[in-house]
């Protein structure tokens, strides 16, 4: 199969740091990502790991991968009301095919 | 760069009207891609095009056909519209993935459709 799973919902107080969780099922996959959408907009690309590597940190993003889970993880430190907003973890395939493959989404809200 | 734009932003039909969505890029992508939007499904694919003149099914394609004459263009049609498509649409674009290179996707604002 190729599904990629999140929790729906998400909510942190300012300050804290928010943890958003996916897990996916396709092994082949090279690249995973995170998307932002922000109310009424379209998806723009957060960051991104690379399937061989465990960690990746970017500011206040840290990504972690688990390959043998099939786990995948969006930490945000020092979660700002401005980053409420739903989040999409997606996978793409090996060079040469279209496939890019979106979770369910995540809505995080921040609350004051 | 307006980078990704899609024509009309919200939109209410009747049950059986017809219409088109247009989307355009300037970024000179090759790949073009169509999604809906529904609340706990996440985006799913209707059609997609890897360059001028080809398009192919995505996941979710009955109801809906796509041309792409230009390369810049990307047009999703919806014949007889039915309440089932009441959603948000986004288009995309992109470079073809590469080997060893992460691919991004750049989306458009979206457009709102309702079906009455």
């Amino acid at each position: 199969g190729e599904d990629v799973e999140q929790s729906l919902f998400l909510s942190v107080r300012e300050g804290d740091s928010s943890v958003i969780n996916c897990t996916y099922t396709d092994s082949s996959s090279t690249y995973l990502y995170w998307y932002k959408q922000e109310p009424g907009a379209g998806l723009q690309l957060l960051t991104y790991i690379f399937s061989n590597m465990d960690m990746k940190q970017d500011q206040r993003l840290t990504v972690l991968l688990n390959k043998k889970d099939k786990h995948l993880s969006l930490r945000i430190a020092d979660t700002q009301t401005g980053d409420s907003a739903i989040y999409f973890c997606a996978e793409t395939k090996p060079s040469g095919t279209y496939k890019y493959i979106f979770g369910t989404g995540t809505r995080l809200k921040v609350l004051a | 760069n307006a980078g990704v734009t899609q024509t009309p932003k919200f939109r209410v039909l009747k049950t059986g009207q017809s219409m088109t969505l247009l989307c355009a890029q300037d970024m000179n992508h090759e790949y073009m891609y169509w999604y809906r939007q529904d609340p706990g499904m996440g985006l799913r694919l209707i059609h997609y095009s890897v360059g001028e003149g080809t398009t192919a099914k995505g996941e979710v394609p009955d109801g809906y056909n796509v041309s792409r004459l230009k390369k810049q263009n990307f047009l999703l049609g919806l014949e007889s519209a039915a309440p089932s498509q009441t959603s948000v649409y986004f288009c995309a674009s992109s470079y073809p993935q590469l080997a060893g290179s992460y691919n991004e996707q750049f989306f458009g604002p979206g457009t709102r459709l309702t079906v009455l």
